[in-house]
């Protein structure tokens, strides 16, 4: 089974604070993604990475920034953590096969005040 | 249908009664569809895919329906069960950079 592990399961941040959002895949997949998930928004997605090193902006990447050093692991970085950003976060992963099936981790809830 | 507002739509059906849940997706391009099923506290998880090509797909008491024609998914779940409660949102994909696009999700609510 394919397992996306997220360091956190909720955490609680202050506004200005850095915040860093882990995420690991053990299945070797060269493409994860980050996204936030908010109630009635539903999944938008905020940064991808399809090669180590490599990082591409999603739809709302703005005030966001992410780290590829490895191919197992994808971090999402809150430079300077505002209440806005207050949602859960979703990691993702899949392979460069065929199947656009992306694999998911269990969510951050992270909360700003 | 998809939500348009701060609340999900919910389907609510008796335990053991058949559920269908409704997708209209925006891109006529989509090749690839999948539906994912979220429970409380998890992240989403696949549950069947269908590609273009195709206007059936049957899996373990689930079925996915495509209409091309009307750019609509259903996913029927069969002898729907208490633990089947969940959000449900299907996801299309435009061949565009891996990316995939989301549909805002539907809760299924079973009656005991």
């Amino acid at each position: 089974d394919v397992k996306v592990t997220q360091s956190s399961r909720y955490l609680v941040k202050r506004t200005g604070e850095k915040v860093f959002l882990e995420c690991v895949q053990d299945m070797d997949h060269e493409n994860m993604f980050w996204y936030r998930q908010d109630p009635g928004l539903g999944l938008r997605l905020i940064y991808f990475s399809y090669d180590v090193k490599m990082k591409e902006k999603g739809d709302i990447p703005e005030g966001y920034s992410v780290s590829r050093e490895k191919k197992e692991r994808f971090s999402l970085i809150l430079e300077s953590a505002s209440t806005n950003q207050t949602s859960m976060y979703l990691c993702a992963s899949r392979s460069s096969g065929a199947k656009n099936i992306q694999y998911f981790g269990a969510g951050t809830r992270l909360s700003v005040l | 249908g998809e939500s348009v507002g701060l609340h999900l739509p919910t389907l609510s059906v008796q335990e053991g009664d058949n559920s269908i849940i409704n997708c209209a997706y925006s891109n006529s391009a989509s090749d690839y569809f999948i539906w994912y099923k979220q429970e409380s506290g998890k992240g989403p998880q696949f549950i069947i895919d269908i590609r273009s090509n195709m206007d059936k797909r049957q899996g373990q008491r689930v079925t996915v329906l495509l209409n091309k024609t009307v750019k609509h998914l259903s996913l029927q779940i069969a002898a729907t069960q208490p633990g089947d409660s969940a959000v449900y949102f299907c996801a299309e994909d435009t061949g565009a950079n891996s990316k995939l696009t989301f549909g805002k999700g539907i809760t299924l609510s079973v009656r005991p």
